[in-house]
């Protein structure tokens, strides 16, 4: 079935540096899937960041941006200048059109330090 | 705008009982999810329901009950707690076929089995 990998567990990055944070996907089914960025704030509940649903687009929020990568099966969240309050974890995702599974990734937590 | 509650915040229970976590949601949402995290791992569905009285087995289903007899609620009961087991449950739900599956989140409940 379809999956998604974040190889960092948490990166710490200090205020008003760049960041990026990398996302894979393997999906097995015939088609291209919907991707989004989900993000978890402390005490609250998980929300979504991004979504880009065709391959080539980019998706912004809130200064980030994600770029749907179909040659390298990428979906990497990047911002130019991180703040404080961007400490949080985020977690990739896949999906199919019209389908009702969402598929996660592990999450990376960012540690942004002043 | 609208919100997810989920019924209780923390549950601790002993090995071997029947557990019953609770969720509410008045965005009007067809679908309704839940799923398990645990520590440092990605999200994993448990059970779906894409209307009312409708139950779809996730990935995880083994060991857990669903009920949804109404839209805005949706219940999920652990069967049988295994010992040492620690895990968030999250309630989730989404517009069916709007918004390409984008997923709304209840703040978890979590479990501790002594």
């Amino acid at each position: 079935g379809d999956s998604v990998t974040q190889t960092e567990g948490q990166v710490t990055v200090s205020e008003s540096k760049s960041l990026i944070i990398n996302c894979t996907y393997s999906a097995t089914s015939i088609g291209y899937p919907n991707l989004f960025w989900y993000v978890r704030y402390p005490g609250e509940g998980l929300q979504l960041l991004l979504k880009v649903i065709t391959a080539g687009q980019k998706g912004s929020s809130r200064g980030f941006e994600a770029t749907y990568n179909k040659e390298a099966t990428s979906f990497h969240l990047q911002k130019a200048s991180v703040q404080e309050s961007d400490s949080a974890v985020y977690y990739c995702a896949l999906s199919r059109t019209g389908g009702y599974k969402v598929v996660f990734g592990s999450g990376t937590r960012l540690l942004v330090s002043p | 705008g609208g919100i997810i509650t989920q019924t209780p915040k923390f549950l601790i229970g002993q090995e071997g009982q029947k557990l019953t976590l609770k969720c509410q949601q008045n965005f009007n949402h067809d679908t309704m999810y839940w799923y398990r995290q645990d520590s440092g791992k990605g999200l994993r569905l448990i059970y779906y329901s894409i209307t009312e009285n409708d139950l779809q087995k996730g990935d995880l289903s083994e060991g857990y009950d669903a009920s949804r007899e109404k839209k805005s609620s949706f219940s999920l009961t652990v069967t049988s707690a295994q010992k040492n087991e620690m895990a968030v449950f999250l309630c989730a739900s989404s517009p069916t076929g709007y918004n390409y599956a984008e997923q709304f989140f209840g703040p978890g409940t979590r479990l501790t089995v002594l």
